[in-house]
C-alpha cells in the first residue's frame, strides 16, 4: 500500500523569507501524481502545485515550487517570499494514475506558521 | 464557476442517530469523493462515486455508505453513529479520469457526536 510521510509537524517561517516542507513516499509504481494542498482555518483543502511523476522537470507555481526527487521518493514544497497568507496546514498526497483507484493518500500533515 | 458545495457545514447528533452529509460538486465533474479528517488519523478516503455508480471503496465499516444521483450530487450517510465518527468529512469533486488534474475540495461539513 502506498504511504506518504511527512516528518515535519509545525514549521514556522519568516515574512518574505523561503522554508520548504518535506515529503516522502512509499509507493511500488511507477506511474503517479503528486500534490501539496493547503488547508487554512477555512477548511477547505485548496490545491497549491501538482506533479506528474513522468515529468522530471520541477513544477513550479508563482512562489511555490517542488523538488520532486523520483528515485528517493522525495517531494519537497519550496515557498519563496513567505506571506502572511500562506499559514495553513500542507498536505502532501499520492494518487497513482494507472488501475481504477482514484483515491488520494494524505500525509499527516504540516503546520505552517508565518511570523510578521 | 461556483466552488464544491457541503451541506449542512456543523452537525450535532446523538450516539445511535443517523446522518445524511450531501456534497454538489463543480459543475460538469462526474466524480465525488469522500474523505474523513480527524486528528489522529489524518484524512482518510471513504469512497469515491463515477457517473452514480460507486468505483472505489476505503477501510470504513458498512455503516458508512454513499450514493451518487444524475445531476452528480452526492450524498454519504452513517448509521448508528458513535463517537468516533466525530470529525469533518470533506468532499472533493473532478473530472474522474486518469489525468492530473487535482481535486476541487468543499469546505467539509464538521460532524460532531455526543
Amino acid at each position: 500500500a502506498q504511504t506518504v510521510t511527512q516528518s515535519q509537524p509545525e514549521m514556522s517561517v519568516q515574512e518574505a523569507e523561503t522554508v520548504t516542507l518535506s515529503c516522502t513516499y512509499d509507493t511500488s509504481e511507477s506511474d503517479y501524481y503528486l500534490f501539496w494542498y493547503k488547508q487554512p482555518p477555512s477548511r477547505q483543502m485548496i490545491l497549491v502545485i501538482r506533479q506528474e511523476a513522468y515529468k522530471q522537470q520541477n513544477a513550479t507555481e508563482n512562489r511555490f515550487s517542488v523538488n520532486f526527487q523520483k528515485a528517493a521518493k522525495s517531494f519537497s514544497l519550496k515557498i519563496s517570499d513567505s506571506q502572511l497568507g500562506d499559514a495553513a496546514m500542507y498536505f502532501c498526497a499520492y494518487r497513482f494514475r494507472g488501475g481504477s483507484n482514484y483515491k488520494l493518500t494524505f500525509g499527516k500533515g504540516t503546520l505552517l506558521t508565518v511570523n510578521p | 464557476k461556483a466552488g464544491v458545495t457541503q451541506t449542512p457545514r456543523y452537525l450535532i447528533k446523538t450516539r445511535g442517530q443517523q446522518v445524511t452529509l450531501s456534497c454538489s460538486p463543480i459543475s460538469g465533474h462526474r466524480s465525488v469523493s469522500w474523505y474523513q479528517q480527524t486528528p489522529g488519523q489524518g484524512l482518510q478516503f471513504l469512497f469515491e462515486y463515477f457517473s452514480e455508480t460507486q468505483r472505489n471503496k476505503g477501510n470504513f465499516p458498512g455503516r458508512f455508505s454513499g450514493r451518487q444521483f444524475s445531476n452528480s450530487r452526492s450524498e454519504m450517510n452513517v448509521s448508528t453513529l458513535e463517537l468516533g465518527d466525530s470529525a469533518l468529512y470533506l468532499c472533493a469533486s473532478s473530472w474522474g479520469d486518469r489525468g492530473p488534474s487535482g481535486y476541487t475540495f468543499g469546505s467539509g461539513t464538521r460532524l460532531t457526536v455526543v
